[in-house]
């Protein structure tokens, strides 16, 4: 069982919808990402976050906003998306972000847009 | 963005048989990591190797740090039929944790 915990697993909506994506880590970890992954794709980095602090932004459009509340919890919340956006969205963490801190991935969270 | 060169791309085998899988790249990485995605599932951290050179095994996988610094392998021994998914290896940077991946190779293995 995956140390970092992702709900919901599978979240359809449509394209004037407003949801959020939750991930929730307990190991004490200060960096926490966000990568989206289509089918047969490696995972595409999107944000990340570091001692609760927005360090990197992929160039990820603005219908993709992240927030991390605290050190344990990061949200990606989600306004208009496009159907081109349906993908596996996935949450890391790892001890910080210096060298030889390995990521852990939470299991996803599958976004199906309509 | 970025991608690593994994090779191959998929392979299909008898339950038993060694698998060998590799990544290269152009530029050098402090740390290489390898993940298995089962469908459905996230990565699941398999090895983590931090210096040139450093072979590592876990279980019936071992896995090498190449000595330039730009390249790792991964071996499966005596493959059994819960190794089937997707293979990634990830190169990690020096300056922020940020992963290159491979493009993953799938394995089947039939029994």
């Amino acid at each position: 069982d995956t140390e970092v915990t992702q709900t919901p697993k599978h979240l359809v909506m449509g394209m004037t919808n407003k949801k959020s994506l939750k991930c929730e880590q307990h190991m004490g970890h200060r960096a926490m990402y966000w990568y989206k992954q289509k089918a047969k794709k490696p995972p595409e980095l999107m944000f990340v976050y570091s001692y609760e602090k927005l360090s990197i932004n992929e160039s990820v459009p603005s219908r993709f906003s992240p927030e991390c509340p605290n050190s344990s919890l990061l949200n990606l919340h989600l306004h208009a998306l496009q159907p081109e956006d349906s993908a596996l969205y996935l949450c890391a963490s790892s001890q910080d972000r210096g060298p030889n801190q390995p990521q852990h991935f939470g299991d996803g969270t599958r976004l199906s847009i309509l | 963005g970025q991608q690593l060169n994994q090779s191959p791309q998929s392979m299909f085998i008898q339950e038993g048989e060694d698998v060998s899988m590799n990544c290269t790249s152009s530029s050098i990485f402090n740390t290489w990591l390898w993940y298995k995605q089962d469908p459905g599932e996230g990565p699941v951290l398999l090895i983590a190797l931090y210096k040139a050179g450093e072979l590592t095994s876990n279980g019936r996988l071992t896995a090498q740090f190449g000595i330039t610094r730009k390249d790792s392998f991964l071996n499966i021994s005596a493959s059994i039929p819960s190794d089937v998914g997707i293979y990634f290896c990830a190169g990690q940077d020096v300056a922020g944790n940020m992963l290159t991946f491979g493009g993953g190779t799938r394995l089947m293995v039939k029994p």
